[in-house]
């Protein structure tokens, strides 16, 4: 089964842009989660969306927002970038059972903003 | 909101050498995951957890489930150098069941 993917793995961007980040989570797994990791911060959770739908919502402001297609496949989109928002930006997939909660990480994209 | 506190927060040992790591959070949690992360690449679960008590293997790695509920253990027995990067815990509170929570990472360094 393949794993969560995650595209592009690497982008450069100016302040004040925007970005869309893409991920696609393994088969079957209808919970995708997105998380922002700095080396100061660790990982801060940005958001969750389950069968289209956002779940949960992490402390970041609206410039950091998320959709969910029919197919699970998710976006998140940044807008007006800030230097701070440099990061490696993680997805994970996960799927629940009566009895086990797994989450699975994509490789990441690292976002620079200059 | 939810704390994970894992510690230590770096390790130095030298190739051979069995390594402990935790985490505790002051709320009870139903689920712990641990993870490994080498640098610029996404963390790879490497154990679960659902039950109290409970003692799970995975290689030379063993997790444990604490009793109390608020904590976990990772360990790993004869360390090698492809052991050094981050080691995460992730854990699921009672009663925020849809979001989990990490801890800042164990870096573990093995000199050859």
């Amino acid at each position: 089964k393949a794993g969560v993917t995650q595209t592009p793995r690497y982008l450069i961007k100016t302040r004040g842009q925007q970005v869309t980040l893409s991920c696609s989570p393994i088969s079957g797994h209808r919970s995708v989660s997105w998380y922002q990791q700095t080396p100061g911060q660790g990982l801060q959770f940005l958001f969750e969306y389950f069968s289209e739908t956002q779940r949960n919502k992490g402390n970041f402001p609206g410039r950091f927002s998320g959709r969910q297609f029919s197919n699970s496949r998710s976006e998140m989109n940044v807008s007006t970038l800030e230097l701070g928002d440099s990061a490696l930006y993680l997805c994970a997939s996960s799927f629940r059972t009566s009895s086990t909660y797994e989450q699975y990480f994509g490789p990441g994209t690292r976002l620079t903003v200059t | 909101g939810q704390q994970l506190n894992q510690s230590p927060q770096s390790m130095f040992i030298q190739e051979g050498e069995d390594v402990s790591m935790n985490c505790t959070s002051s709320s009870i949690f139903n689920t712990w995951l641990w993870y490994k992360q080498d640098p610029g690449e996404g963390p790879v679960l490497l154990i679960a957890l659902y039950k109290a008590g409970e003692l799970t293997s995975n290689g030379r790695l063993t997790a444990q489930f604490g009793i109390t509920r608020k904590d976990s253990f990772l360990n790993i027995s004869a360390s090698i150098p492809s052991d050094v990067g981050i080691y995460f815990c992730a854990g699921l509170p009672l009663l925020d069941f849809n979001k989990f929570y990490f801890g800042s990472g164990t870096k573990l360094n093995v000199k050859p």
